[in-house]
């Protein structure tokens, strides 16, 4: 069981500026979820994926997009940065989206928008 | 709306005190609730699920409880290595993989 993992794992960008954010499913593992969080909070739902179609969006404005892939990868990609981005952005997989299992984050990368 | 509140969200306690830790919840339709711990720069780690009033789980020095409307985590004789922020979640089923989670109770356990 290789685990989650994300990349980068710090990430600094300017105000308007475009970011990929990549992760790395367990194995197996055909689902997955993106997080925000920001300092002092919890992480709050971006959106879902399942079997490579989004199954679920948040409060999170169409500049957040994702992409799921048929390795167990997955990537976030926000437009139009903007300086309440700033956040640690997370990753997690769960086995099937259906069951209500528990999820299985990763890390985070910590993204900082100047 | 906060459907998930924690308290305190703060704690302090000396080694070996127990106590603690409240997750409440105003949701309908509850699937399940969702206990992880945090450490600093790091990702929510899964520690336990609850699906049922009535319900516990224990791990070493956690136990996870569940009511209609609340959850408990109770730490036993905690240890310095028990620091780390703890997180609730619900899953109310309406939208696949979608946890509401609360802000959290940040747990210091001083020798």
């Amino acid at each position: 069981e290789t685990g989650v993992t994300q990349s980068p794992t710090h990430l600094i960008k300017t105000r308007g500026q475009q970011v990929t954010l990549r992760c790395s499913s367990q194995s197996g593992h055909n689902t997955v979820s993106w997080y925000q969080q920001a300092l002092g909070q919890g992480p709050q739902f971006i959106f879902q994926y399942y079997r490579e179609e989004e199954n679920g969006r948040g409060n999170f404005p169409p500049r957040f997009s994702g992409l799921q892939f048929p390795n167990y990868s997955s990537e976030l990609n926000v437009n139009a940065l903007e300086l309440d981005d700033s956040a640690l952005y997370l990753c997690a997989s769960s086995l099937d989206g259906t069951s209500g299992g528990p999820l299985h984050f990763g890390n985070g990368t910590r993204l900082t928008v100047t | 709306e906060d459907q998930v509140t924690q308290s305190p969200e703060a704690l302090r306690l000396q080694e070996g005190e127990s106590s603690s830790l409240n997750c409440s919840y105003t949701v309908s339709g509850l699937r399940g609730l969702f206990w992880y711990r945090q450490d600093p720069g790091k990702g929510p780690e899964f520690l336990f699920t609850l699906y049922s009033a009535g319900e516990e789980k224990e791990k070493e020095r956690l136990k996870a409880t569940l009511t209609k409307k609340e959850s408990f985590l109770h730490i036993t004789a905690p240890k310095p290595e028990d620091s780390a922020t703890y997180l609730c979640a619900v899953d109310r089923g309406s939208t696949l993989g979608r946890l509401y989670f609360g802000r959290g109770t940040q747990l210091t356990v001083w020798p």
